[in-house]
């Protein structure tokens, strides 16, 4: 069985540019996270789908980041324009349902913004 | 809302020897925890969870950590550890409410040596 697929796996921009970030969940996993890990700490949930409905964005920063996952499937995370906070590990996860079910991580996007 | 506290961002010890990683957590009610496990340039993977009844949770390749509820810690313990344990491994809280968010602490990173 095939695991979460991220690309790029590596993406340097410089401030001001757009960038966006492709996840292929686990098939038949209705839960897709995107989560931000920061250089030295824990990764921190920005969204969470349900099938194709966002149903918790509460830490997405809604003024440069944006995300979508058409028809339930893949989703994509897009930040413009980036910032050099932004710099980061970006993980998607998925999983079968959202109760206590294992989360399934793909290996990340490594994002430098100079 | 949780919180979940890691004190320990590295932890050298030499093949062979036991090892044990600190966790501790803070919420008002009750709660999942887990450990996850990340390799150098891989996804985390999950480790071990606990979810209810044993008080002692076991994975497939010789860790432990047990759930003490009046210290509020789930430490991480391997009696022999090997070189391929090699990694960064992240302790993780979810209130069992059904709106509630995974949150992960700043993670350990183990370094076996020899």
């Amino acid at each position: 069985e095939a695991g979460v697929v991220q690309s790029p796996r590596y993406k340097i921009i410089e401030k001001k540019q757009p960038v966006a970030f492709w996840c292929n969940p686990i098939s038949g996993h209705n839960t897709l996270y995107w989560y931000r890990q920061n250089l030295g700490q824990g990764p921190e949930l920005l969204i969470r789908y349900e099938n194709e409905e966002a149903v918790d964005d509460s830490q997405l920063p809604k003024d440069r980041f944006s995300a979508e996952r058409l028809k339930g499937v893949d989703s994509t995370l897009k930040i413009q324009p980036a910032e050099l906070g932004d710099s980061a590990v970006y993980l998607c996860a998925s999983s079968l349902g959202w109760t206590i079910n294992e989360q399934y991580f793909g290996p990340g996007t490594r994002l430098t913004v100079t | 809302a949780q919180s979940v506290t890691q004190l320990d961002s590295q932890v050298p010890v030499f093949e062979e020897a036991p090892v044990e990683l600190r966790c501790n957590y803070s919420s008002s009610v009750s709660v999942y925890l887990f450990w996850y496990v990340q390799y150098p340039n891989q996804g985390l993977q999950l480790l071990l969870k606990y979810l209810s009844g044993s008080t002692l949770v076991e994975s497939i390749n010789g860790f432990e950590a047990e759930f003490n509820k009046s210290q509020t810690s789930f430490h991480l313990r391997k009696p022999s550890v090997h070189i391929s344990d090699t990694a960064e491994y992240f302790c993780a809280v979810r209130d069992t409410g059904t709106a509630s968010k995974l949150t992960f602490g700043t993670g350990t990173r183990l370094q076996v040596t020899l």
